[in-house]
């Protein structure tokens, strides 16, 4: 069986850094996706892990750890624009499997 | 870039009718999805493609097929429409199934059925 969570609403304010969990539990895990997903618009990818660790990319980074079921994203100096839905997937096989995503609202 | 494309951005239907929903890439990709999407559950696999008429059940595959004759072209069909599958519907591709391979979406098809 599958079930991954993270939260449903944050919200932070410009400049300032939040971060985003994800907890999973999926058979056949083979990775761990994070897709930023404006209002009315399509996920476009942010970033992937599959070993533990921090993987990096500019303000965004994200976290794994494979022994807790447990990833991260990290999103630093906030932008009015990084107003957003984060979705955690984690890939099964072929699929990606996500969660119901985490809305993040940034005031300024 | 790829390109996922999907035939309508909004559809408007009558119950029982049979509805197509066409979606086509332009990368060569192995793999597609289909998900639907709704407020509180997230994107929820539907079925998904991994060769020319090959086939998966994603999550919740009741009331729906799926058809891909080509490569490029992956079809989802709601046999007989309800009020319940009104839902944005969003395909995907990916290359293969590789470790970190990222899928791509298109840009959706909000169905309404009435």
């Amino acid at each position: 069986g599958q079930n991954i969570d993270q939260p449903t609403e944050m919200t932070a304010t410009e400049g300032a850094i939040v971060q985003i969990n994800c907890t999973y539990q999926t058979s056949g895990f083979n990775g761990l996706f994070w897709y930023q997903q404006h209002a009315g618009e399509a996920p476009t990818f942010l970033s992937y892990n599959v070993l533990d660790g921090l993987e990096e990319k500019g303000r965004f980074s994200s976290f794994l750890s494979r022994s807790k079921g447990y990833s991260y994203l990290l999103l630093k100096e906030l932008q009015m624009k990084d107003s957003a839905s984060y979705l955690c997937a984690a890939q099964k096989g072929t699929a990606l499997i996500f969660g119901k995503g985490t809305t993040l609202s940034v005031s300024s | 870039d790829v390109k996922v494309t999907q035939s309508s951005r909004y559809l408007v239907k009558r119950t029982g009718e049979k509805v197509f929903l066409e979606c086509v890439q332009d990368m060569d990709h192995e793999n597609m999805f289909w998900y639907r999407q709704d407020p509180g559950l997230g994107l929820r696999l539907i079925y998904f493609s991994y060769d020319v008429k090959m086939k998966e059940k994603g999550d919740i595959p009741e009331g729906y097929s799926v058809s891909r004759e080509k490569k490029e072209r992956f079809s989802l069909i709601l046999e007989s429409a309800s009020t319940n599958q009104t839902s944005m519907y969003l395909c995907a591709s990916r290359r293969d199934r590789g470790p970190g391979t990222e899928a791509f979406f298109g840009q959706g098809t909000r169905l309404t059925v009435v």
